[in-house]
């Protein structure tokens, strides 16, 4: 079945380190995104990327950084210098044409300790 | 830039009542509207889009939702909910310009089904 793969679904990080978060789709899909939920905040978008080799910062990319070497993978790594990293984190993708649903994976909860 | 208000962070009802949950957004160009609803701990499901044509919309699950350009609202209402409703709801526009073509979702609304 075609879908969007996150890992893992609990992650724990101690302070000051770097975390990546995995996200794979098998939708052959062009566009993928990444968005952090807080309680009572709506999500709220980290970063996009349209194409292969390409992304652009969302409205709170400070603190994160992303790659997109293969259509299907867009990792988020979350490094330490986002003050705040606690939450759940969204994975999505779309075909690139504007109007199409968007699909998103089950998340990652992120949690440091 | 689009922006997108969800005016109730939480809606309590009682099972087989109807319910409305408002939206209303900002934008200067065309829009695309959204509504997706999230289970706990899930992702995100799509229930119905409008892009164009006719302003009431039919989802799953029974829902439909009313575009209404003059009031800049897209309000999602559903005759008769279940305790299976519960979850949270999002309405979404989707960006244009800067933010390409990613959803900007509002902060969500809690519905609470009780019986």
């Amino acid at each position: 079945d075609g879908g969007i793969t996150q890992s893992p679904k609990y992650l724990f990080r101690k302070e000051g380190q770097n975390v990546t978060l995995s996200c794979e789709q098998n939708l052959n899909h062009d566009a993928m995104y990444w968005y952090r939920q807080d309680p009572g905040q709506g999500l709220r978008l980290i970063y996009y990327s349209q194409i292969v080799n390409d992304f652009q910062k969302g409205d709170i990319a400070e603190g994160y950084s992303v790659s997109r070497e293969k259509k299907e993978s867009f990792p988020l790594t979350v490094t330490s210098a986002q003050k705040n990293p606690t939450a759940f984190y969204l994975c999505a993708s779309t075909r690139d044409r504007r109007g199409t649903e968007a699909f998103f994976g089950q998340g990652t909860r992120l949690t440091v300790v | 830039a689009q922006s997108v208000t969800q005016l109730d962070s939480q809606v309590p009802v009682f099972e087989e009542a109807p319910v409305e949950l408002r939206c209303n957004y900002s934008s200067s160009v065309s829009v695309y509207l959204f509504w997706y609803v999230q289970y706990p701990n899930q992702g995100l499901q799509l229930l119905l889009k409008y892009l164009s044509g006719s302003t009431l919309v039919k989802g799953i699950n029974g829902f439909e939702a009313e575009f209404n350009k003059s009031q800049t609202s897209f309000h999602l209402r559903k005759p008769s909910v279940h305790i299976s409703d519960t979850a949270e709801y999002f309405c979404a526009v989707e960006g244009y310009g800067q933010a390409g073509t990613a959803l900007i979702f509002g902060k969500g609304t809690t519905l609470s089904v009780s019986s």
